[in-house]
């Protein structure tokens, strides 16, 4: 069975600070996804990564594939930051698309 | 930048009254998908969709459930005899064959 572990469940932080989120995940899944939820429950794709590093704007999404780990980081975070972010694993093949969703980690940043 | 569309954004039904819930996939997405959250809980899969039928299915997604592609645009979950359970947000996506999700803003079913 795929899973998905986050940590941390909640994040507090004071702006302009680094923020990193971790993600664990098992055997069979072949790409890691970033999504950002916010308060209205909309879910926005941040990153799809199967290796390596991607970055856009502020975020930064690594991904270990040997340790099956992942970050989320977040350089001089702001207040709009504050949301819900999940990673959610794509086991590919057969399941190709279909997302096993962690727990969420609830960031607040505050000013 | 385009978007999956979903309707309606808030639905309340009475328990055994059945629903359908309405999505607009991206246009040239192949892939499409239900997923639901219970409030407070971690998003759950439900169905997958291609190329005009179910490709997997979570053990959610019983005789209760149907999907359906009426018109090469719109993409319905239909839950029949809703239960105070079934009670939650129901999340589209879509994606391409590069795998990135798509995802509509979701319908939040009320069931009293």
């Amino acid at each position: 069975k795929n899973e998905v572990e986050q940590s941390p469940q909640n994040l507090t932080a004071q702006e302009g600070e680094f923020i990193t989120i971790n993600c664990s995940y098992s055997v069979g899944i072949s790409a890691l996804h970033w999504l950002q939820q916010h308060p209205g429950g909309g879910i926005v794709s941040l990153f799809m990564l199967s290796s390596g590093k991607k970055k856009h704007g502020r975020l930064i999404a690594t991904i270990n594939i040997q340790e099956k780990h992942s970050s989320l980081h977040i350089t001089a975070s702001h207040p709009r930051d504050s949301a819900v972010y999940i990673c959610a694993g794509n086991a590919g093949g057969t399941s190709y698309g279909k997302l096993t969703f962690g727990q969420g980690t609830i960031l607040t940043v505050h000013p | 930048e385009p978007e999956v569309t979903q309707t309606p954004s808030h639905q309340v039904t009475q328990m055994g009254q059945e629903v359908i819930l309405r999505c607009v996939p991206i246009s040239n997405h192949l892939y499409f998908y239900w997923y639901r959250q219970i409030l407070g809980q971690k998003v759950e899969f439900l169905v997958s969709f291609y190329n005009n039928e179910i490709s997997e299915k979570s053990e959610i997604f019983d005789d209760q459930f149907s999907v359906e592609r009426p018109d090469g645009s719109n993409f319905t979950l239909k839950i029949r005899s809703t239960k105070l359970e079934d009670s939650a947000m129901y999340f589209c996506a879509s994606s391409d064959t590069l795998g990135k999700a798509f995802f509509g803003q979701g319908t939040r079913l009320t069931v009293v």
